[in-house]
């Protein structure tokens, strides 16, 4: 089954203690992202990968690390949460040269994160 | 970043109602995209727009891209419970190299019993 697997789906910490998100996908796709989700605010992006060992800031990178090493594989890395970063995170990954289909991204089905 | 202006916010409707939604930017868009997140899940895409002036059926669910290309139109006719959800809307600029996407803030869809 084609899918975007994240884990952990919860997860409550404490300020400062570092934390990795991992997300893995079966799909081949070269680009994957990873956003958060705050009410009010909808999906906002914090990192994007267009492929292996590419990766760009999204809209509100502060406080976050992200690596591609391999296609399948996008992990998320909080090196000193913070309460402000208590949201719930999405990855998501889609093929990058559908032609003129750039948009359809494939979800995973979400982590929540608490920061103490 | 931008962010689209998707109104409403949140929709208390009575079951078999119709539901409308959109989302304007102030940009022009190439791609709109209707995605439908529900509770405890990641958004599914429900609708993808490529042309100014497409409208687009999936089921009950109508969208269509606007002729101006600075808005989107959801519309759901005879709402059942399992439409209950929270509603993206996306686009996809013509100045992105990247292509990413923008997004709506999402209107949160409540089903009265």
């Amino acid at each position: 089954e084609a899918q975007v697997t994240q884990n952990p789906r919860y997860l409550i910490t404490v300020t400062g203690k570092k934390l990795t998100v991992t997300c893995s996908q079966n799909m081949n796709h070269e680009y994957m992202s990873w956003y958060r989700q705050d009410p009010g605010l909808g999906l906002r992006q914090i990192y994007y990968s267009m492929n292996v060992e590419v990766t760009d800031k999204g809209d509100v990178p502060e406080g976050y690390k992200v690596s591609r090493k391999e296609k399948r594989n996008f992990p998320l890395i909080l090196e000193s949460p913070s309460p402000n970063q208590t949201s719930l995170y999405f990855c998501a990954s889609r093929p990058l040269g559908t032609l003129g289909r750039t948009g359809e991204l494939f979800f995973g089905e979400g982590s929540r994160l608490t920061v103490l | 970043g931008q962010q689209l202006n998707q109104s409403p916010q949140s929709m208390f409707i009575q079951e078999g109602e119709d539901v409308s939604m959109n989302c304007t930017s102030s940009s022009i868009f190439n791609t709109w995209l209707w995605y439908k997140q529900e509770p405890g899940e990641g958004p599914v895409l429900l609708i993808a727009l490529y042309k100014a002036g497409e409208l687009t059926s999936n089921g009950r669910l109508t969208a269509q891209f606007g002729i101006t290309r600075k808005d989107s139109f959801l519309n759901i006719s005879a709402s059942i419970p399992s439409d209950v959800g929270i509603y993206f809307c996306a686009g996809q600029g013509v100045m992105d190299s990247n292509y990413q996407l923008i997004w709506g803030a999402g209107t949160k869809l409540i089903i009265k019993p």
